[in-house]
């Protein structure tokens, strides 16, 4: 299997613009999370879907963050209008069983707000 | 607030050396822990996953270990190489959150 697949891997954006953020997950995996990773907070869950149906969305900032799981192979994150403070890299995960699975992470993508 | 502690923030050691990493949660209510490592400019890596009914998991020269009852699990690491060089996080899979909580890591550096 191909791992779980992020892009862009890299996106330069100006502020107020919008960002879109893609990931595919391994095959066969009902989970599917989205993290995002800075130097000063570490790790965060933003939120996670099982079987295409979001969970937990408590980790998602502000209204200006979305994500979709219009199907089992494909998810977005998508945040608008991105500001400076949005730059980081955000994470997408999968996992087959869940709480008590491995997580298998993609390579993610590094967003950069000016 | 529920919370994973790693120490130390980083690590140096010379090739060969036997070392341990320490990650510590607050909640003793856990699904199961796991161990990632991460390269710089890369994705985190699973090495070992302990369900909350076991002790430890083995996987070639890494071993950890769980102590639900302390709040602890350490991974040891054998005879360390310079390969071995990575942050490693641990992660805990909260009870009453229903979430995978990260540490903030061990960055690990082993000299030739």
């Amino acid at each position: 299997d191909a791992g779980v697949i992020q892009s862009p891997r890299h996106e330069v954006t100006e502020m107020g613009q919008e960002v879109t953020l893609r990931c595919k997950p391994i095959s066969g995996h009902d989970y599917l999370f989205w993290y995002r990773q800075t130097m000063m907070r570490g790790l965060e869950l933003l939120i996670y879907f099982n079987n295409n149906v979001p969970i937990d969305d408590s980790g998602m900032p502000e209204d200006r963050f979305s994500a979709k799981m219009p199907n089992a192979s494909f998810s977005t994150l998508k945040i608008q209008p991105s500001e400076p403070r949005d730059s980081a890299v955000y994470f997408c995960a999968s996992s087959l069983l869940g709480v008590s699975g491995e997580l298998f992470f993609g390579e993610g993508s590094r967003l950069t707000v000016l | 607030k529920q919370e994973v502690t790693q120490i130390p923030a980083a690590l140096s050691v010379p090739e060969g050396e036997n070392l341990v990493l320490n990650c510590s949660f607050t909640d003793s209510a856990i699904y199961n822990l796991q161990w990632f490592r991460q390269d710089p400019g890369k994705g985190l890596t699973s090495l070992l996953l302990i369900q909350s009914s076991q002790r430890e998991q083995t996987s070639g020269r890494l071993n950890a270990s769980l102590d639900k009852s302390s709040g602890r699990s350490t991974l040891y690491i054998a005879a360390s190489q310079p390969g071995d060089s990575a942050t490693y996080l641990c992660a805990a899979w909260m009870d009453s959150s229903y979430k995978l909580i990260f540490g903030s890591g061990t960055r690990l550096l082993v000299r030739p």
